[in-house]
């Protein structure tokens, strides 16, 4: 069974302070990644995924996520936060064959001015 | 592209109606899933379709969920008779193959 647990339920940082929103998996098989931020009233927006490559991924409004295998986590990751990037972020993670998503609970990040 | 669109965006009904929600996926994309959003519960997928054919809805809740895909352009997802429990974001998401998943804006269930 696939699974992903985000162990904090609310990140709350800084404007200009780095960001981190963290994720472990638990999957069969070679691991695809992905991360999503869902803003309120909206639904979940894709932002960036690892399948293989490169350890560190980027994605949109410079976000990046690095995958380790050892530690099965795979953090988001933004060097300097934004007011605009307070949101909720899924990780999510499925088996090379799967077609089915597992979502973490999510993370509510606030950033304050 | 419009991105997967959904109608309607809010829907207030009364116990024992019948609810139906519909989804446009992206086209070209041939993987359609539903799920539901619950605070208690997070994001559950209720049902998968892969070429226009259901091919796991072991997450739809009981009988009265219902979803159909008569064309790769269209789905619905049907309630009835709905109840208070079922009040919900129920989100439509789409994908080309095993590509990530695209979601609509959700429709805002409320079941009076």
């Amino acid at each position: 069974a696939q699974s992903v647990a985000q162990p904090e339920d609310q990140v709350n940082v800084a404007e200009g302070n780095p960001l981190t929103v963290k994720c472990t998996y638990s999957v069969s098989g070679n691991p695809y990644l992905f991360w999503y931020v869902q803003y309120p009233n909206r639904g979940l927006q894709f932002l960036l995924k690892y399948i293989t490559g490169d350890n560190l991924v980027k994605g949109s409004y410079g976000f990046e996520a690095e995958f380790n295998k050892s530690q099965t986590s795979f953090h988001l990751k933004k060097p300097s936060a934004l007011v605009s990037d307070s949101a909720l972020y899924f990780c999510a993670v499925r088996g090379p064959s799967d077609y089915k998503l597992s979502f973490g609970a999510g993370t509510t990040v606030t950033v304050r001015a | 592209d419009a991105g997967v669109i959904q109608s309607p965006r809010h829907e207030v009904t009364e116990m024992g109606q019948e609810v139906t929600l519909r989804c446009k996926p992206i086209s070209g994309h041939n993987s359609l899933f539903w799920y539901r959003q619950t605070m208690m519960r997070g994001l559950e997928l209720l049902i998968y379709f892969n070429n226009n054919v259901p091919i796991d809805d072991s997450g739809m809740p009981e009988d009265r969920f219902s979803a159909k895909m008569p064309n790769a352009s269209f789905s619905t997802l049907k309630i009835q008779p709905s109840e208070p429990r079922d009040s919900a974001v129920y989100f439509c998401a789409s994908s080309s193959g095993v590509n990530e998943q695209f979601f609509g804006p959700g429709t805002r269930l409320t079941v009076l």
